[in-house]
């Protein structure tokens, strides 16, 4: 089975900061890497697929780079409606989700 | 407009047995694959259950030989059948629909249901 290890598991951060989350991979997984948003009480939201293919509607503050087993997620300047909880999962065999990653308010 | 609901949650007493329902509508159930994915309180997102439109059907480690996936064309209705429930099983569980994919190749799906709670405890 492929593990995920994402970190950190909290991220406090100010209003306009950069913000980076990281996903290992315990085996080479290409770029077959999606990352969500999740907000409370809601089912998580699809943000990048492969790796770093935004979806559609996604603001483009959002990007995602790497391949092989070193994935990140970069929102490049925080705003209030991204205060929420980032998964990332591997779909290179069946899935496997990241621990997740809350982003809260400093 | 794709629609997800999912029913079926409830209490039930560890050992029990529990079917949840995911009702679809805006596409057909046979055309893509639908999966299962559960969240415990206060915790991450789990993978428990996929079946692919061709009628393969895959399932994590810590449900395989007690949850069985399976669909009703004719309801376009997606369900779980989920035997000999532990406190562990505790958990939101949601449906979602993706396209595409082989083998054990698949896509992220597009689509989630609101969600539904199971709750083990005696």
């Amino acid at each position: 089975d492929i593990q995920m290890t994402q970190s950190p598991s909290t991220l406090s951060a100010s209003l306009g900061d950069r913000v980076t989350i990281t996903c290992r991979a315990s085996q080479s997984i290409s770029r077959w890497v999606a990352w969500y948003q999740q907000k409370p009480g809601k089912a998580p939201n699809l943000l990048i697929n492969q790796a770093s293919n935004l979806e559609s509607g996604v603001p483009s503050r959002f990007s995602g780079s790497g391949s092989g087993t070193e994935f990140t997620l970069t929102i490049s300047s925080l705003q209030p409606d991204d205060f929420a909880t980032y998964y990332c999962q591997q779909y290179k065999n069946l899935w496997t989700f990241g621990q997740g990653t809350k982003v809260e308010i400093k | 407009e794709v629609q997800l609901v999912e029913t079926g949650g409830g209490l039930i007493q560890p050992g029990g047995s529990l079917r949840l329902s995911c009702a679809a509508s805006g596409f057909t159930v046979t055309s893509n694959y639908m999966t299962w994915v559960r969240q415990a309180p206060g915790k991450g997102v789990e993978w428990v259950s996929l079946i692919y439109s061709s009628g393969s059907t895959y399932s994590s480690d810590s449900v395989k030989g007690r949850f069985t996936i399976s669909t009703d064309n004719s309801k376009n209705t997606l369900y779980l059948q989920m035997n000999n429930l532990r406190a562990e099983d505790t958990a939101v569980y949601y449906c979602a629909i993706g396209y595409g994919g082989f083998d054990t190749f698949f896509p992220p799906p597009h689509y989630w249901g609101q969600g539904t709670l199971v709750t083990v405890s005696s």
